[in-house]
């Protein structure tokens, strides 16, 4: 069975960072692309950045580029996002997801964690 | 960036009737266009891939069509665990991957 866990979310001021983790199990890691989506309270879904089975392709959303950084580990079959400078637009629920092969969809999701940056 | 732009935002209906909702893109995707659903507190699940197939598990009362420009996600007969909000997600011209605002279907 596939299951993403994240954490790592909680309450920062802006300006500050964050580091979210994704655990995953059920799958083969390393073989799959990973994504990280948010969903402002009460909000729709935002794609924010996605890497490559092995880590050798990263793409983000403008909204997050330069200021984000994804990130794996094979190793530990762990996904990361590095969040720097954050800002209160940022404040979300952040989504872990499995790439769907050979297709850019997302077929397993995690339940998310939530940023909140607020003074 | 491909705009995805989703209607009605709300439709509403009652068990047993047939959902048509409609996913608008500014520039063509090919055929490559998802539909999920999301449940209050739950995460969202895919439905439909690359514009018209099913996901694997999902009912076959779900389909979906369109290319280009306009899609379609269509729901035979609504049962009670599929009043949901339902996105539409492209992939056929990124990055970025892109989401339309949501259709929300309610019980009439």
């Amino acid at each position: 069975e596939v299951q993403l866990v994240e954490s790592g979310g909680g309450l920062v001021q802006p300006g500050g960072s964050l580091r979210l983790s994704c655990a995953a199990s059920g799958f083969t890691f390393s073989s799959n692309a990973m994504s990280w989506v948010r969903q402002a309270p009460g909000k729709g879904l935002e794609w924010v950045s996605l890497i490559s089975g092995r880590g050798g392709g990263t793409y983000y959303a403008d909204s997050v580029k330069g200021r984000f950084t994804i990130s794996r580990d094979n190793s530990k079959n762990t996904l990361y996002l590095q969040m720097n400078s954050l800002r209160a637009e940022d404040t979300a629920i952040y989504l872990c997801a499995k790439v769907l092969t050979g297709y850019y969809f997302f077929d397993y999701w995690g339940q998310g964690t939530l940023v909140t940056v607020s003074s | 960036e491909v705009v995805l732009t989703q209607s009605p935002a709300t439709l509403s209906l009652s068990p047993g009737e047939r959902a048509t909702l409609s996913c608008r893109a500014s520039q063509s995707v090919g055929s490559y266009l998802a539909w999920y659903q999301q449940k209050p507190g739950q995460a969202p699940r895919l439905l439909i891939y690359d514009a018209s197939n099913r996901a694997t598990g999902i009912p076959a009362r779900f389909s979906g069509s369109g290319s280009g420009t306009d899609f379609t996600l269509s729901i035979s007969s609504l049962e009670p665990e599929d009043f949901a909000v339902y996105y539409c997600q492209q992939r056929g011209n990124w990055p970025p991957l892109t989401f339309g605002g949501g259709t929300k279907v309610e019980i009439k």
